[in-house]
């Protein structure tokens, strides 16, 4: 059975910190996705991992994809307060397998 | 303007009543699927459609139906809701199987007392 476990699953922070969320999952995909969740919203696609050694990056976020490991990871840098969200991982099988997702706050 | 749209947003509804949820996507999109979310427990996959008529369980079919008799269309329905189904819905799609869901509905709030 797939498994997708992402922590911290909460994490409160000072703007200006760098951190890092991680989600390690239990097949041998090598599709996996993060997505943004706002309070009360829909979810936004953020990154899509699709080979070993995969690194994307949009402003202070980074994810990366180590498919021999079964990790991701999603690094933040220099946090501002805009990015506090949930944040959650997701990974392709046959089906799709979220994480319980890692709600960010930061703080001013 | 590309995207997937949900109906009702915010359904309260009694123990058995049966209910449809729709969900239009205009992106032309053949892979579609429907979630729950609940506190605690992330999103779970309920069903997804890899195009017309093809429709297959996710992690929590129990209690729901599907169809996909058009490609931009993918209601759920639940015959007989119970108070478990209480949950947050979305729908979302994607080019195929092998891309990410790009595009998320709006969500549903539903409540059944």
């Amino acid at each position: 059975e797939l498994k997708v476990e992402q922590n911290p699953l909460f994490l409160s922070m000072q703007e200006g910190k760098n951190y890092t969320i991680y989600c390690d999952y239990s097949t041998t995909s090598d599709r996996l996705y993060w997505y943004r969740q706002d309070p009360g919203k829909s979810l936004e696609s953020l990154f899509v991992l699709l080979s070993n050694g995969a690194v994307k990056q949009e402003g202070r976020l980074m994810a990366s994809l180590d498919t021999k490991a079964r990790l991701s990871t999603l690094h933040i840098t220099a946090a501002v307060h805009d990015l506090s969200a949930t944040y959650f991982c997701a990974v392709r099988d046959d089906k799709i397998i979220f994480g319980k997702g890692t709600r960010l706050h930061i703080l001013p | 303007e590309a995207q997937v749209t949900q109906n009702p947003r915010y359904l309260i509804t009694v123990t058995g009543k049966k209910l449809t949820v729709t969900c239009s996507q205009n992106m032309n999109h053949e892979y579609m699927s429907w979630y729950r979310q609940d506190p605690g427990l992330g999103l779970r996959q309920i069903y997804y459609s890899m195009n017309v008529e093809v429709t297959d369980k996710g992690d929590v079919p129990e209690g729901y139906k599907v169809s996909r008799k058009e490609k931009r269309n993918f209601p759920l329905i639940l015959e007989s809701p119970s108070p478990n189904q209480t949950s947050l819905y979305f729908c979302a799609s994607s080019p195929g199987q092998g891309f990410p869901e790009a595009f998320f509905g709006q969500g549903t709030r539903l409540t059944v007392v």
